[in-house]
């Protein structure tokens, strides 16, 4: 069980064009979903906070306009990265948060990420 | 303020030999604390994680992490590493929700 997808698992695309990711939780209904961005040899930056039915909480630095997300549904987020550059090239990963019945902590399940190369 | 520091970029064992990854954390309430694996061009999958039920937190694959407040320590370990221990690995303690990473260990595993 808490299995998270991301679609798609890599893309390419042309400077200025826009590109939408897809979270996805499978199995469990996540009323909150996170967005990560991860550099080569680097660790997850949380980018933002995603709440079903309204607005994402962004990280300090990141660009609301930049990074569009949108969380429609309990099993759905999506980021638009829109008019993307080179420098937005980078491992993207989201994760759904689940509640652990036998700690009753939050914990995040990941989706596999999404390689996004701009050219 | 919560925080996690991972204490070498880069561990590299034998195969065979104990793996020992260090995790310190500073938080100023009783800590939730997690181990991920990362294989490369992949998402996190959970190693294990403490919730305060137990001190020595056993996981997936062989790996374990004991609990020590007195040292503000989360260290993992394996008894005897395979070739496909190698990977990224992470440390991270929950606050608010969302989770604080730290800067990534690397474990290679030469034969």
């Amino acid at each position: 069980g808490a299995v998270v997808s991301q679609h798609p698992s890599w893309v390419i695309c042309k400077s200025g064009t826009s590109v939408k990711i897809e979270c996805r939780s499978l199995d469990f209904q996540a009323t909150t979903m996170f967005w990560y961005r991860q550099f080569p040899k680097q660790s997850l930056m949380l980018m933002a906070t995603s709440n079903e039915g309204s607005k994402a909480t962004y990280e300090q630095g990141v660009e609301k306009d930049k990074f569009l997300i949108n969380h429609a549904s309990l099993t759905l987020s999506t980021l638009t990265v829109t008019s993307a550059h080179p420098e937005d090239s980078s491992f993207y990963i989201c994760s759904a948060s689940f509640r652990d019945r036998g700690s009753g902590i939050y914990e995040q399940y990941f989706g596999p990420g999404t390689r996004l190369t701009v050219t | 303020a919560q925080s996690v520091t991972q204490l070498g970029s880069h561990v590299s064992v034998s195969e065979g030999a104990l793996v020992l990854l260090r995790c310190n954390y500073s938080s100023s309430v009783p800590p939730y604390l997690f181990w991920y694996v990362q294989y490369p061009n992949q998402g996190l999958q959970l190693l294990l994680k403490y919730t305060s039920a137990a001190t020595l937190v056993k996981g997936i694959n062989g790996f374990e992490a004991e609990f020590k407040k007195s040292e503000t320590s989360f260290h993992l370990t394996k008894p005897s590493a395979h070739m496909s221990d190698a990977a990224e690995y992470f440390c991270a303690v929950s606050f608010g929700g969302k989770l604080i990473f730290g800067q990534g260990t690397e474990l290679s595993v030469k034969p």
